[in-house]
């Protein structure tokens, strides 16, 4: 069974257009994360979330907003894409906040014309 | 300057050499994250470390939390290994998040 599943797994779209990536995880845990990985590789946390705390990378900007309908979830939207917003967008678990064992999803390509 | 620097950047081997990529952090940190991604672009968690040394299979990863420095070590490397290496620090306590250096790409040649 996927540990950490995301959907989908490649999104080409429009400048300007809004989308949603999915992410849902059955490990029971308690902790979620999406991170950025830029063209260069180079991984980036943007957002980590449970039930009690969302905490925000002051660096993202705010057309990124993570959405939680429960504990297994946390979808990531994107409102008025811009070419910028082009990369592979990983979600993440763990145990409990701060804790690294994470565990990964397979990335989310996201590309904007 | 980032805060978690790895070395090499990129590293070519032949199949059967013994391989080590190095990381060092300027932070104090909670612990220590050795990752994989696959050229398909998956992660995976090979490490978590805190002291000392772990062992799994031909991956042997060891961490000097006084002088701030981690190796991650491959025997006997085999092309299967090629893959991105990327470590990844525990930064600011119980509620902190992880901090990623650039990666190391590993190419072994057969």
């Amino acid at each position: 069974d996927t540990a950490v599943s995301q959907t989908p797994k490649y999104l080409v779209t429009q400048m300007g257009n809004d989308k949603s990536i999915k992410c849902e995880q059955n490990l029971g845990h308690d902790t979620m994360y999406w991170y950025k990985q830029d063209s260069k590789k180079f991984l980036k946390i943007m957002f980590s979330y449970n039930n009690k705390e969302l905490i925000i990378n002051e660096t993202v900007p705010n057309r990124f907003s993570p959405k939680s309908p429960d504990k297994a979830h946390l979808n990531l939207h994107i409102n008025s894409l811009e070419l910028g917003d082009s990369a592979v967008y990983f979600c993440a678990s763990s145990q409990t906040s701060g804790s690294l064992g994470q565990f990964f999803g397979p990335g989310t390509r996201l590309t904007v014309l | 300057k980032n805060e978690v620097e790895q070395s090499p950047q990129n590293l070519t081997a032949q199949e059967g050499e013994f391989i080590t990529i190095n990381c060092s952090y300027s932070v104090g940190i909670s612990a220590l994250h050795w990752l994989q991604q696959h050229p398909g672009g998956g992660i995976v968690s090979l490490f978590m470390l805190s002291s000392g040394k772990k062992k799994h299979g031909r991956l042997i990863a060891t961490i000097n939390i006084q002088e701030k420095h981690s190796s991650l070590h491959i025997t006997a490397s085999h092309p299967r290994d090629s893959a991105v290496y990327i470590c990844a620090v525990l930064y600011g306590g119980s509620q902190g998040n992880l901090i990623f250096g650039k990666g190391t790409k590993l190419s072994v040649k057969p």
